[in-house]
């Protein structure tokens, strides 16, 4: 079954220590997406792709980058973690950039930051 | 500027009864409006969503959700609640004046179905 795909389920790190997030996707979609999920919270949209264009929420924090080296793959860079960090991270992918196109979710990996 | 309003926390249904999980919105022009269910520890199933055409739109595992364009809502329903409907659901609407892939979506909405 096509579907997206996110390793590790959870990560733990020290604070201050980098990590990387990684999210694949055999649907051939345009469009990626990464999702943060605080707890008891709604997913508040980082930053996407859109093929190879990298499109930037204005208020994601300079600590969280992004890579897409290509179609299938999208990596999650948080070179600084803090404890605000601890979260849900959500990849997400749709065919396109249209506003009516479905947005298909992984199963989220959760940080964890000590 | 666009928003999603679900005003209840958390519903609780007896299995068997029908439930509505409710949604209000408010964006400039035509609204997309989408709805999301999360289970514990698990990412967003997509269950349906209204682009535009008819009012009542059908999906996943028997929902359904009514778009009402004078009461600026986009209510998921069903007609009989089941034990394993009991998750956390999200209503989500596009984003039209910011970033184009942003999915604006409301605080969720806690459906507990007791047996």
């Amino acid at each position: 079954d096509a579907m997206v795909i996110q390793n590790p389920r959870y990560q733990v790190t020290q604070f201050g220590k980098p990590v990387t997030l990684s999210c694949s996707q055999t649907l051939n979609h345009n469009v990626m997406y990464w999702y943060q999920q605080k707890s008891s919270q709604a997913p508040k949209l980082l930053f996407h792709y859109y093929d190879k264009d990298f499109n930037n929420e204005a208020d994601t924090p300079d600590n969280f980058q992004s890579r897409r080296p290509n179609t299938s793959f999208c990596f999650l860079d948080i070179r600084s973690p803090g404890l605000g960090d601890a979260a849900m991270y959500l990849c997400a992918t749709s065919r396109a950039g249209g506003l009516g196109e479905t947005q298909y979710f992984g199963p989220g990996t959760r940080l964890l930051v000590l | 500027a666009q928003s999603v309003a679900q005003p209840e926390d958390q519903v609780n249904v007896a299995e068997g009864n029908p439930l509505t999980v409710k949604c209000t919105y408010s964006v400039s022009g035509n609204p997309y409006l989408f709805w999301y269910v999360q289970y514990p520890n698990r990412g967003l199933q997509f269950l349906l969503k209204y682009i535009t055409g008819d009012n009542l739109v059908k999906g996943s595992y028997g929902f359904e959700a009514e778009f009402n364009k004078s009461q600026t809502s986009f209510h998921l329903k069903k007609p009989s609640a089941l034990v394993s409907d009991s998750a956390l659901y999200f209503c989500a609407v596009r984003n039209y004046g910011g970033s184009q892939g942003n999915l604006i979506f409301g605080k969720g909405t806690k459906l507990s179905v007791k047996p």
